[in-house]
């Protein structure tokens, strides 16, 4: 069974740092991965969806990569903003494309 | 405006009294799915639908109903609620989960006492 793990579990970075999330995945066939933001009380944002056949994919000062073969992503954000505030969730897709798995996510707040 | 709607927002109810929680989606999307969202174990499907009257179990289906009778809709039955069930509920949509992102609603909050 698909296991997916994020770390760290929470962060906290001042305004401006150039920062990386982590998500390990446990099973290399994937037929995708995507990354969502969650604020408090809301459902999830789609940020970055990275096909299992791409090595990265970029939006803004988001950057996300995907090494299948090791079973990890990251997710990099560049010049964090205290609106960079929320939690992170990183998502496997089966192979079968039909079920997500989703990591515990990454709180991550940006102090002013 | 393309939104994934959810209702109730918020229900307090309990045990064994039937509820119906409503999702629908304006964009024309085939996937549609149902997510509950616990503290500590973090987001698991519960079941989803590829497409009108096709509908699957996801990882954590028992004591839960869905149905697929049109491609808006998808709403989850619970028959018999049990305290268990208290969670935050999501639902999701997108036109194919195997190639575009999912769009969520903004949750279901749900208290079985």
């Amino acid at each position: 069974k698909q296991e997916v793990t994020q770390i760290p579990a929470a962060l906290s970075v001042p305004e401006g740092e150039n920062l990386v999330l982590n998500c390990s995945f446990t099973d290399s066939a994937i037929y995708n991965l995507q990354w969502f933001r969650q604020d408090p009380g809301k459902g999830l944002t789609s940020l970055l969806l990275i096909q299992s056949s791409q090595r990265e994919q970029t939006s803004g000062r988001l950057n996300a990569s995907l090494d299948k073969s090791s079973g990890r992503s990251t997710l990099y954000i560049a010049a964090s903003q205290p609106g960079d505030s929320a939690t992170y969730l990183c998502a496997v897709g089966n192979n079968a494309g039909n079920m997500l798995t989703f990591g515990g996510g990454t709180r991550l707040m940006v102090k002013p | 405006e393309a939104q994934v709607t959810q209702n109730p927002r918020y229900l307090i109810t309990v045990t064994g009294k039937k509820l119906t929680v409503t999702c629908s989606q304006n964009m024309n999307h085939e996937y549609m799915s149902w997510y509950r969202q616990d503290p500590g174990l973090g987001l698991r499907q519960i079941y989803y639908s590829m497409n009108v009257e096709v509908t699957d179990k996801g990882d954590v289906p028992e004591g839960y109903k869905v149905s697929r009778k049109e491609k808006r809709n998808f709403p989850l039955i619970l028959e018999s609620p049990s305290p268990n069930q208290t969670s935050l509920y999501f639902c999701a949509s997108s036109l194919k989960l195997s190639r575009q992102p999912q769009h969520f609603g903004d949750g279901t909050r749900l208290s079985i006492l």
